[in-house]
């Protein structure tokens, strides 16, 4: 099946700061879903982008299908962006079932 | 209404009791499925109904794992004689299905607060 790759695994913050969010697949996708999962445990949508750019306030999304990666930018971070992302996707003849990454866990600190 | 809602959150049951998780999807959303997360991974995929055909139970553990969506609604995913390797997060998730000329597709997936199960 499609493997997913998630970089880097885990990353640090200072409240304000930056950062990019890397996830590389293995095969052509039919769709790409980026998830925060908070410290509660709720996984969260924050795009649904299997091609393309997409933003939303803060944050925002790049896929780039035919190099198969898809980026995930976070701007000027606050605490509440503290969690594990996930992007997952899914291909071919099983185009409902979604395969994650392995996440990548954020931590913001003030 | 509101978005996916799953119960019990927490389920606490001893080896070999036999639990039930209920997942109410978004009205309107014809396409359900299950996942399985454990701790530190994301989650993986059990199975999936299109209205109240089951039409993928490929990552079923086992047979001890069954479910069901008898109205094309809600669903119930039933796990018998529980192991403790059977504790994890179990999520729900539903989404529309549009239909093209030539195929189906998909649409995002949105996944309930999930039922943390506890095997002891």
């Amino acid at each position: 099946g499609i493997q997913v790759e998630q970089s880097p695994p885990d990353l640090i913050l200072q409240e304000g700061a930056n950062s990019t969010l890397r996830c590389n697949f293995s095969d052509s996708v039919n769709n790409l879903q980026w998830f925060h999962q908070n410290p509660w445990g709720q996984l969260i949508n924050l795009f649904y982008i299997p091609s393309g750019t997409k933003q939303n306030g803060r944050l925002s999304a790049t896929t780039v299908a035919t190099e198969r990666y898809s980026l995930l930018y976070i701007s000027s971070s606050q605490t509440t962006d503290s969690g594990v992302y996930f992007c997952a996707v899914n291909s071919g003849g099983s185009n409902y079932k979604l395969t994650f990454g392995k996440g990548t866990l954020l931590t913001v600190n003030p | 209404g509101a978005g996916v809602s799953q119960s019990p959150r927490y389920k606490v049951t001893k080896r070999g009791q036999d639990v039930a998780l209920r997942c109410d999807p978004i009205s309107g959303h014809v396409s359900l499925y299950w996942y399985r997360q454990a701790l530190g991974q994301g989650p993986e995929f059990l199975t999936y109904f299109n209205y109240e055909a089951q039409q993928d139970k490929s990552g079923l553990p086992n047979d001890r794992f069954s479910a069901e969506r008898p109205e094309g609604s809600i669903s119930t995913l039933t796990i018998q004689r529980t192991e403790q390797r059977d504790s994890a997060m179990y999520r729900c998730a539903s989404s529309l299905m549009s239909r093209g000329l030539l195929s189906f597709s998909w649409e995002t997936q949105y996944f309930g607060p999930g039922t943390r199960l506890l095997v002891l």
